[in-house]
């Protein structure tokens, strides 16, 4: 079974600062990762998603993400971060054709 | 884009009764929806996957007679939670993958707030 670790519980950054979200997957076949965002008390939001071909990923709200099968991991970043991007993010993989694994989570919190 | 609602957002109910949660592909058809769970600070436990008429695939530990899952229609989904106890209280969200979808994208609900009192 596929599995993925997200290496940070909560990571506290200033505003306008860089981040960078760590995640590692476990996989021995070709994988389809994705990154998602939730709010407080809301659903899950897709920020991007890794299926082929390219593997600097870019998504929205100013995210991208770097697929590296040599090292299994899909990173998240963003190179300046707002008020707005407090939340929780997670990175999923795709396991067979339909079942999302998800790693533990990453509380983004972005301070003045 | 693709919306998914689910209804209640949330509900309290006492121990012992049952509770029904709805979820709608609003403007698209799904041929299979998602169930998933998530306990404060923790992440999303899929508990269970339908498909359109066919009866649901629980994940293991899941136990199905508790969570009645129905796939009525390509837009709705529902999960029963039989004679809830105060330890099923917590976040319920189901998702929906698109009937042509080939990205394997699912689209989430915005979740069910459950308390069981």
């Amino acid at each position: 079974a596929q599995s993925v670790t997200q290496l940070d519980s909560q990571v506290p950054v200033f505003e306008e600062a860089p981040v960078e979200l760590r995640c590692n997957y476990s996989s021995s076949v070709s994988v389809y990762l994705f990154w998602y965002v939730q709010y407080p008390n809301q659903g899950l939001q897709l920020l991007l998603k890794y299926l082929s071909g390219s593997t600097l990923v870019k998504g929205i709200n100013g995210f991208e993400a770097e697929f590296n099968k040599s090292q299994t991991s899909f990173h998240l970043r963003k190179p300046s971060v707002h008020i707005s991007d407090t939340a929780e993010y997670f990175c999923a993989v795709l396991q067979g054709a339909q079942k999302l694994v998800f790693g533990q989570g990453t509380r983004l919190t972005i301070n003045p | 884009g693709a919306v998914v609602s689910q209804h209640p957002s949330w509900v309290i109910c006492k121990s012992g009764t049952s509770v029904k949660i709805e979820c709608r592909s609003l403007d698209f058809q799904a041929t299979t929806m998602f169930w998933y769970r998530q306990f404060p600070k923790q992440s999303l436990m899929l508990m269970a996957t339908s498909n359109e008429g066919s009866k649901a695939t629980y994940e293991q530990g899941v136990e199905k007679d508790k969570f009645l899952i129905n796939h009525a229609s390509l837009t709705l989904s529902t999960l029963t939670v039989t004679s809830a106890h105060p330890e099923d209280s917590s976040f319920y969200i189901c998702s929906a993958r698109e009937l042509t979808g080939s990205s394997y994208e699912q689209y989430f609900g915005p979740g069910t707030r459950l308390t069981v009192t």
